[in-house]
């Protein structure tokens, strides 16, 4: 069973054209939910961390909220520099580790 | 440039021939980490660092596959007689870990390897 799963898979928007992204997870002991931003042959880049359900954090375009059971990204206005596949992680204590659970992305790709 | 750094970023190799990859944490980081990623998948936990310490395993690390981080600094990745299977992208990260909850890591550009 997927204990972190992200939606859509894939994501086509209009330039302007505002949406969320979902991460939905089934873990305990949350310690931490990331939000990482991958290019094409690059590693992940980190834009937020949410540790509580109810906690917002916000960078330019880019908003991330957390519940107990998920994580939204949402993106206002979206330039076609925002395209990229955006990754959700979670550190729990299910299995006493210590590393990231990664879902598998939503690829997002914003059109001029 | 203070982020994390990966040598080399390309590795194409013979099946059964050994690899090395090395990783360059950010300097005062305390945790280092190796993760495997395919295409379309995010990226896999292979093990991590506390220091010098290997803390963890995951069940992906095979025997053929060793780290080491020697007194705490830079960590090289092994992996013997590799398959075809072994292509991926190798990803290092590094973070401060300084209480209960996880600090975010930091990655470096990654490894691809493949495996011909």
């Amino acid at each position: 069973e997927d204990q972190v799963t992200q939606s859509p898979e894939a994501l086509r928007l209009q330039e302007g054209e505002s949406s969320s992204l979902n991460c939905s997870y089934t873990v305990s002991g949350l310690r931490g939910l990331f939000w990482y931003r991958q290019d094409p042959g690059k590693g992940p880049e980190f834009l937020f961390t949410l540790y509580s359900a109810g906690e917002e954090k916000e960078k330019e375009r880019l908003k991330a909220t957390l519940t107990k059971k998920e994580s939204f990204l949402h993106i206002t206005a979206p330039k076609p520099e925002d395209s990229a596949t955006y990754l959700c992680a979670v550190a729990h204590m299910d299995t006493g580790r210590r590393a990231l659970t990664f879902g598998s992305g939503t690829r997002l790709q914003v059109q001029p | 440039d203070t982020g994390v750094s990966q040598n080399p970023r390309h590795k194409i190799t013979k099946r059964g021939q050994n690899v090395t990859f090395r990783c360059d944490p950010i300097s005062e980081h305390n945790r280092l980490y190796w993760y495997r990623q395919t295409l379309g998948q995010g990226p896999e936990f292979l093990t991590y660092f506390q220091n010098e310490a290997q803390l963890e395993k995951s069940r992906l690390l095979s025997d053929r596959f060793s780290a080491e981080r020697p007194k705490g600094s830079f960590s090289t990745l092994e992996i013997q007689r590799t398959e075809q299977g072994d292509s991926a992208m190798y990803l290092c990260a590094s973070s401060y870990q300084r209480g209960y909850l996880e600090n975010e890591q930091f990655f470096g550009p990654g490894t691809r390897l493949t495996v011909l």
